[in-house]
């Protein structure tokens, strides 16, 4: 049973345009969720994280929307860059351990 | 944040045999992680390395197949013992002194 879902295997958006990544959770303990990009031959990187006492949290191009009641979370990019072609990970914790969801593949067209 | 290096990058292995996967960590960190990615899936953990104890194992993963040091802080070995095709993967180190968690490149392993 996973407990963290990305169930968008892939997506593909136009440079400049915004990316929005979505992840849904199953498991009410989790209250801290992250993104982490991950390129090939490489190991993840994280990018930017949010707890649940907060909605959104924002980074420079990359932001993080928090909606507990549906227990949902999402990354937008905006503007995509090409340099952002990547697989995203969602990551959600409960304690110190994290919990993957199986990744999205994000191809930015230039 | 926390510069984590691990080696080998990659290896080939004949069944059977087994491969110690090092990690080293370039900051003091309170926590190390070891994960494991199958092909085409997402980061799975295998354990929690304890310093100077022994490892926290997730379920479906034992220390007979998956022994793991951890003599300080900064320093932690994994090791895929009597491996077969189904270890074929990429191991990955991770450490944190705080949230988040940050990786080493990983270690892609083979096994014919």
């Amino acid at each position: 049973d996973q407990q963290v879902k990305q169930n968008s295997p892939s997506l593909s958006v136009q440079e400049g345009r915004i990316s929005i990544l979505n992840c849904d959770y199953t498991n009410s303990m989790f209250d801290y969720f992250l993104w982490y990009k991950k390129y090939p031959a490489e190991g993840p990187t994280f990018l930017i994280s949010i707890s649940s006492i907060k909605d959104k949290n924002e980074d420079g191009r990359f932001t993080v929307f928090l909606n507990k009641s549906a227990k949902h979370l999402s990354l937008h990019i905006v503007p995509s860059q090409p340099g952002d072609s990547a697989v995203y990970f969602c990551a959600a914790s409960g304690g110190q351990n994290f919990v993957f969801g199986p990744g999205t593949r994000l191809s930015v067209l230039p | 944040s926390a510069v984590i290096s691990q080696k080998p990058s990659r290896d080939i292995c004949q069944r059977g045999t087994s491969l110690t996967i090092q990690c080293q960590v370039d900051s003091q960190v309170t926590m190390m992680f070891w994960y494991r990615q199958q092909p085409g899936q997402s980061l799975t953990l295998i354990a929690t390395a304890n310093q100077g104890s022994e490892a926290t194992y997730e379920s479906g993963f034992v220390i007979d197949k998956f022994p793991i040091s951890r003599p300080n802080l900064t320093f932690s070995t994994l090791t895929v013992s009597n491996m077969s095709p189904e270890d074929s993967s990429i191991y990955l180190c991770s450490g944190s002194r705080n949230q988040p968690q940050h990786f080493g490149d990983g270690t892609r392993l083979s096994i014919l």
